[in-house]
């Protein structure tokens, strides 16, 4: 079955501190890969997203992510994390094949100041 | 530009009761969808809409029923609410069935 990993469930960093948030999935094929992040009591909003070219993705906030396509992974990255970074974080995943976003499990990020 | 709204924000039901959950995006997308955010599980979808005049069941059907009453609206019905339906729902839209989706802003359904 298609699915999406987030393994980190949740993460807790110091501000300033460098954060890596894992993901994987497990289709096939040409992908369309997002991050999407739920800042605490608000709805969900777009970070970045990657359909084609460098797999280098660089999004809101400072916010980044590298899609290694060897690795199915789609990995986000923030070189210095703020408190106001706290929040859940969603990778989601779509291919040619489907008509339909699959969402991973969602990873929950506090910074402390 | 409202994006994507949704209502009611809140609603307190008792098992057996019925309720609509109202959907209208303003971004004139094709593709509209439900899910229901339960904590530890991420969003899961309920059902979706790829264009207007079609609904296809998603991940987590059971229970509900829809309508896409236009390109705009795409409601959520509960026929019989069951505690397990005790969640956030909502209702996102996008241009495309591939594309970046637009959230609402969700409903928090308990049901006692």
């Amino acid at each position: 079955a298609q699915s999406v990993s987030q393994h980190n469930h949740h993460v807790i960093l110091s501000e300033a501190a460098s954060l890596e948030l894992g993901c994987n999935y497990s289709y096939g094929g040409t992908v369309n890969l997002f991050w999407y992040v739920q800042y605490p009591g608000q709805h969900l909003q777009l970070l970045l997203k990657y359909f084609s070219g460098d797999p280098l993705v660089k999004g809101i906030k400072g916010f980044e992510a590298e899609f290694i396509k060897s690795k199915f992974s789609f990995n986000l990255r923030k070189p210095s994390v703020q408190w106001s970074d706290t929040a859940e974080y969603f990778c989601a995943v779509t291919n040619t094949g489907f008509q339909k976003l699959v969402f991973g499990t969602g990873t929950r990020l506090l910074v402390s100041p | 530009n409202a994006g994507v709204t949704q209502t009611p924000k809140f609603q307190v039901l008792k098992t057996g009761q019925s309720m609509t959950l109202q959907c209208a995006q303003d971004m004139n997308h094709n593709s509209m969808y439900w899910y229901r955010q339960d904590p530890g599980m991420g969003l899961r979808l309920i059902y979706y809409s790829a264009s207007e005049g079609t609904t296809d069941k998603g991940e987590v059907p059971n229970g509900y029923n829809v309508s896409r009453l236009n390109k705009r609206e795409f409601s959520l019905r509960l026929e019989s609410a069951a505690p397990s339906q005790t969640s956030v729902y909502f209702c996102a839209s996008s241009e495309g069935n591939q594309e970046t989706q637009y959230f609402g802003p969700g409903t928090r359904l308990l049901v006692l």
